[in-house]
């Protein structure tokens, strides 16, 4: 089952902050975060696992509440090369006999200056 | 350069004309898989291997094959190919499923007529 991203699409201008959120009705071990830009292969952005770590780098960061199963990416002070698709993909472990990753169908993003 | 190697980027075949796309890794990843990319769905994986010999349906399985004889090539196989196999196509690798990174290939623009 796919996981709900929110919202679909968000402009921003050049130093604004975003929030996309990612959610699952199932509990999840992990939760990875892509951004594909036009025409491109999604890229690895960071992976968070289940004990409700935050990560980041640079200024993307990103939360996992495992209790709610959800999670989000933040992008402070927004740049023109964040614009992009961005995809969170879900797993529920080997525990559940799973090990698929599961995307969501993606957050489009346009930054403008 | 590490890479995920995917051909051919672009087909245009006929309703079923059986077709191959390669997928071949230079990293020893252990995991690799196949996704889809459709507008406004997002990527939905469509098969995914663990290890030589181990592959397992992911969740848009029917009309694909998939096999895995050597680590480092997971070719996908459209046996009888339907316009509704229109799509585009990632392949990826990675050490395991939950241990980071997902490198995709640059992906293969199929359109079956």
């Amino acid at each position: 089952q796919q996981p709900v991203q929110s919202p679909q699409a968000v402009i921003l201008r050049e130093g604004e902050d975003a929030v996309i959120n990612c959610s699952s009705s199932k509990a999840l071990y992990s939760v990875h975060w892509y951004r594909q830009k036009h025409g491109e292969a999604p890229v690895f952005l960071m992976i968070l696992l289940k004990g409700g770590e935050q990560k980041g780098h640079d200024k993307i960061s990103a939360s996992f509440n495992e209790k709610k199963q959800q999670s989000s990416l933040y992008l402070t002070a927004s740049q023109l090369s964040y614009s992009g698709t961005y995809f969170c993909g879900t797993e529920m472990g080997k525990n559940f006999g799973n090990e698929k990753l599961t995307f969501g169908t993606g957050t489009r993003l346009t930054i403008i200056p | 350069e590490a890479q995920v190697t995917q051909n051919p980027r672009y087909l245009i075949t006929v309703t079923g004309k059986k077709l191959t796309v390669t997928c071949s890794q230079n990293m020893n990843h252990e995991y690799m898989s196949w996704y889809r990319q459709d507008p406004g769905l997002g990527l939905r994986q469509i098969y995914y291997s663990m290890n030589v010999e181990v592959t397992d349906k992911g969740d848009v399985p029917e009309g694909y094959k998939v096999s895995r004889k050597e680590k480092r090539n997971f070719p996908l196989i459209l046996e009888s190919p339907s316009p509704n196999q229109t799509s585009l196509y990632f392949c990826a690798s990675s050490r395991g499923p939950n241990t980071g990174e997902l490198f995709f290939g640059e992906g293969s623009r199929l359109t079956v007529l």
